[in-house]
């Protein structure tokens, strides 16, 4: 089994509808991101996590929210879907202290339409 | 904060050919360079980093070098092979988070 695993791993949608997509890692990391991957623009942050009790915006958090369930479990809700949004998402973990391995779930792919 | 720019966006290599991504960044006090391959339908991975106090770092075909007065670090794969075909990421350290770059396609050709 996946140490990240991302569900769903495809999604489509239409404009205006609430998304969430869900991360659970069996690392035992206090760390969790998502990440938003588009063509030419790499891998931009969207939120983070470095605890169950902490949570804080990236680079382009307008238009998402999240929820830290537990340790394991980082979801990503999108409240009303737009087309702009269509991207591939990825969920990460990494271990405590600085400058720590960024360990990637498989990617979301979503699509609005 | 932190910016992060790679170059080229594309680069096709003859196998058995050297392969050689650039990356320049920003913010003076980022001391952590990690590069990240992303193969197709994956996520990215982890396949070497470089700390600030070090000026080169290799593991078997892969080597990467920094200069931390110019600001910028570059990623040498030699010997390249079909299996090294993905996108690359660098990625500078921006107070415990990673400022990556826009990414690098390989295409290794026989």
């Amino acid at each position: 089994d996946a140490d990240v695993t991302q569900t769903p791993r495809n999604r489509i949608t239409k404009t205006g509808k609430r998304i969430m997509l869900e991360c659970s890692q069996t690392k035992g990391h206090d760390r969790m991101y998502w990440y938003r991957q588009d063509p030419g623009l790499g891998l931009r942050l969207i939120y983070y996590s470095f605890d169950v009790k902490d949570i804080n915006k990236g680079e382009i958090s307008d238009g998402y929210s999240v929820s830290r369930q537990a340790q394991a479990k980082f979801s990503l809700s999108l409240e009303s879907a737009i087309p702009n949004q269509t991207a591939l998402y990825f969920c990460a973990t990494s271990g405590q202290g600085a400058s720590g391995e960024l360990f990637f779930g498989e990617g979301s792919r979503l699509t609005v339409l | 904060g932190e910016n992060v720019e790679q170059h080229p966006s594309t680069l096709s290599v003859q196998e058995g050919d050297s392969a050689v991504i650039k990356c320049t960044y920003s913010d003076s006090a980022s001391n952590y360079f990690p590069w990240y391959k992303q193969e197709l339908g994956k996520g990215p991975q982890l396949i070497i980093d470089i700390r600030s106090n070090v000026g080169e770092k290799k593991d078997q075909r892969i080597a990467v070098t920094l200069n931390k007065t110019a600001k910028h670090f570059s990623l040498h794969i030699t010997e390249t092979q079909p299996e090294d075909s993905a996108v690359y990421f660098c990625a500078a350290d921006s107070w415990g988070k990673l400022q990556f770059g826009a990414g690098t396609q390989v295409v290794v050709t026989p």
